[in-house]
């Protein structure tokens, strides 16, 4: 089974507009971190945002938000206004088990792209 | 500045040849990875590093070699023996003291002829 499912291969949205982008992970894990990835056509990856597993507050970073979920084990990223610059590859990523055990390895999904219209 | 590069970003061999791809990050972090991006795809783990003189395959070890023979350095062979080398690759790393995200290289584009 995939550990981090991004279901939709390609989203658009127009530009000041909020996009959902959905992410749905698989873990028997206790422990476990969440974090969202954007990589722009240049190929580097930028860090956007993070949610711990025991985090109660849904994390957010400026114009980026997670919509964490645990039960239903999704963490949906959340962009508001949307800007030009933010047409991109977006990719969800799971750490399982604590930062010791797990050795800080990621597990990342299939990606979504994301193109802003203006 | 504070990074980790890669080098060339771009690269060319022929079949059957092994080829080294470079990582050096100066944020004295402890753990690096390798990851293998193809067109339209996630990352997939190659090997990874927490300390020096040490490391670990991933999901995707085969055809590969590593060494950690510095703590800033963390180069990877692509061998004769992986069958489809054609791909990007991405070197990261990151502290081992709390949840802090991986950081990422610029790449490795590389294409067997």
């Amino acid at each position: 089974a995939q550990k981090i499912t991004q279901t939709q291969p390609g989203m658009f949205v127009q530009e000041k507009e909020a996009v959902t982008l959905d992410c749905t992970y698989d873990t028997s894990d206790q422990s476990y971190g969440l974090f969202w990835y954007k990589q722009p056509s240049s190929g580097e990856m930028i860090f956007l945002i993070y949610q711990g597993s025991y985090d109660e507050q849904n994390a957010t970073e400026g114009r980026y938000s997670l919509n964490f979920q645990k039960a239903r084990k999704s963490a949906n990223l959340v962009i508001s206004a949307s800007q030009l610059g933010d047409s991109a590859m977006y990719f969800c990523a799971m750490r399982e088990g604590s930062e010791l055990t797990s050795y800080g390895k990621l597990t990342f999904g299939q990606g979504t792209i994301l193109t802003v219209h203006p | 500045d504070g990074g980790i590069t890669q080098s060339p970003k771009y690269l060319f061999r022929k079949e059957g040849q092994n080829v080294t791809l470079s990582c050096e990050q100066n944020l004295n972090h402890d753990a690096m990875y390798w990851y293998r991006q193809d067109p339209g795809q996630g990352l997939r783990l190659i090997y990874y590093s927490q300390i020096v003189n040490d490391f670990q395959k991933g999901d995707i070890a085969e055809g590969y070699s590593v060494s950690r023979e510095k703590k800033e350095s963390f180069p990877l062979t692509v061998t004769s023996a992986q069958k489809n080398p054609t791909a990007f690759y991405l070197c990261a790393s990151k502290s081992l003291a709390s949840y802090n995200e991986q950081f990422f290289g610029p790449g490795t584009r590389l294409t067997v002829l």
